[in-house]
Order: structure tokens, then C-alpha cells, then sequence
């Protein structure tokens, strides 16, 4: 039973508008969140993180938003770049440290 | 400045195979991961090494092994390579509390 679940699986937006990548989870030990982007034949690469402590992370023009009562997160794209078309995966852990992914979601940023 | 390394990057194999992934990283990290990317299910845990000398089960191990030859090297073995695991293979690397790092993955099919 997949416990990080991406519902979109892509989003197409428009250069300079804002992207919104949402993620819900199910397992309420997850205690660290991270946003990960993955390039096609490449490896993810890590972008942004948020601890259950915090409900705001950002960094640049990436925010992480969590709402922990709907168990939800989510991430904020301002302004999107075309350099940002890329498969976006939302991943979860508890102490262990074990990761647990989505899915994922496929952005396109059109011109 | 290498970080994850994996090698081969792609490898096709007959059913009932054998067949090592290396996996290498040059950042002094502690715990090492495996993960496969199967279309639409994300990437799933298969076997991790918290620190030298220690390995445990993910999420997917059944059909595989692994070995920690030492703090900067981690392998997958298929004994004998199905074609359920025709997938894309990742190692990731990280020390405790910071993100995971990623190879750029190794492409295996199996016929």
C-alpha cells in the first residue's frame, strides 16, 4: 500500500506563473518531507526539505507548505522556468530514515 | 568530486542470470540504499546498510542481495534475474539527518 501518493501525475504550466505540486501521505510517523527532481536519465537530485516542526520551508523560488492534520504537502514553483520541466518526486520518512516516494509528477513549462 | 557512482549503466540480461550493480560513493556517508523506479510506482526500497558491516530488508527485497564490501561500497546481486525485475535500479547515500544523494541509475532488462 503505497503510504506517499502524488495524485497528479502531470502538470503544464506556463513560463513565469506559479507551479503547485501537491503530495498526501498516510503514515503519520513520517516526520521528515523532502521534494526531489529528476531529470530524464539521471538520478534524482534533492531540492527541498520541511521537518514535521516547521508548516513553511523556502528556498529561492521553491516553498514547501505542510499541513499536518490533512497530512499534506505541498510545492510552491515562483515564477517557473522553463528549466524546471522535470519529474518531480515527493518523499517521506520517520526516524528510520527509510524513504518512502511517490509516484510523481511531470512538469512541463511552456514558452 | 564524483558523489554516487553506479556501474554498469545499462546491462541486458537472459532469464536466470546473474548479474552484480556496483555502487560507489565518495562522500564518507554512513548509510547506503537501493532502490528501483518501475513506471507510475515511484522508487521503492529494496535493501539498505545504515553503517558498515549492517544490512536490513526494504520494502521489495525478495530476489535480491546485497553486500556493504566496505563504507564507500554498496552492491545489489540478482541470483537469478527475472523479468519482473527489468527496472531501473538507484543507489543513494547519505549521512544521518541530511538528504539522500543519488547515482544516475542503472537500465536493466531481462529477457
Amino acid at each position: 500500500d503505497q503510504q506517499v501518493k502524488q495524485n497528479s501525475p502531470s502538470l503544464s504550466v506556463q513560463e513565469g506563473r506559479i507551479s503547485i505540486l501537491n503530495c498526501d501521505y498516510t503514515n503519520s510517523m513520517f516526520d521528515y518531507f523532502l521534494w526531489y527532481k529528476k531529470y530524464p536519465a539521471e538520478g534524482p537530485t534533492f531540492l527541498i526539505s520541511i521537518s514535521s516542526i516547521k508548516d513553511k520551508n523556502e528556498d529561492g523560488r521553491f516553498t514547501v507548505f505542510l499541513n499536518k492534520s490533512a497530512k499534506h504537502l505541498s510545492l510552491h514553483i515562483v515564477p517557473s522556468q522553463p528549466g524546471d520541466s522535470a519529474v518531480y518526486f515527493c518523499a517521506a520518512s520517520a526516524r528510520d530514515y527509510k524513504l518512502s516516494f511517490g509516484a510523481g509528477t511531470t512538469v512541463t513549462v511552456r514558452a | 568530486n564524483a558523489g554516487v557512482t553506479q556501474t554498469p549503466k545499462f546491462q541486458v540480461l537472459k532469464t536466470g542470470q546473474s548479474m552484480t550493480l556496483q555502487c560507489a560513493q565518495d562522500m564518507n556517508h554512513n548509510s547506503m540504499y537501493w532502490y528501483r523506479q518501475d513506471p507510475g510506482m515511484g522508487l521503492r526500497l529494496i535493501y539498505y546498510s545504515a553503517s558498515e558491516g549492517t544490512t536490513d530488508k526494504g520494502e521489495v527485497p525478495n530476489g535480491y542481495n546485497v553486500s556493504r564490501l566496505n563504507k564507500r561500497e554498496f552492491s545489489l546481486r540478482l541470483e537469478s534475474a527475472a523479468p519482473s525485475q527489468t527496472s531501473v535500479y538507484f543507489c543513494a547515500s547519505t549521512l544521518t539527518n541530511q538528504p539522500q544523494h543519488f547515482g544516475d541509475g542503472t537500465r536493466l532488462s531481462i529477457l
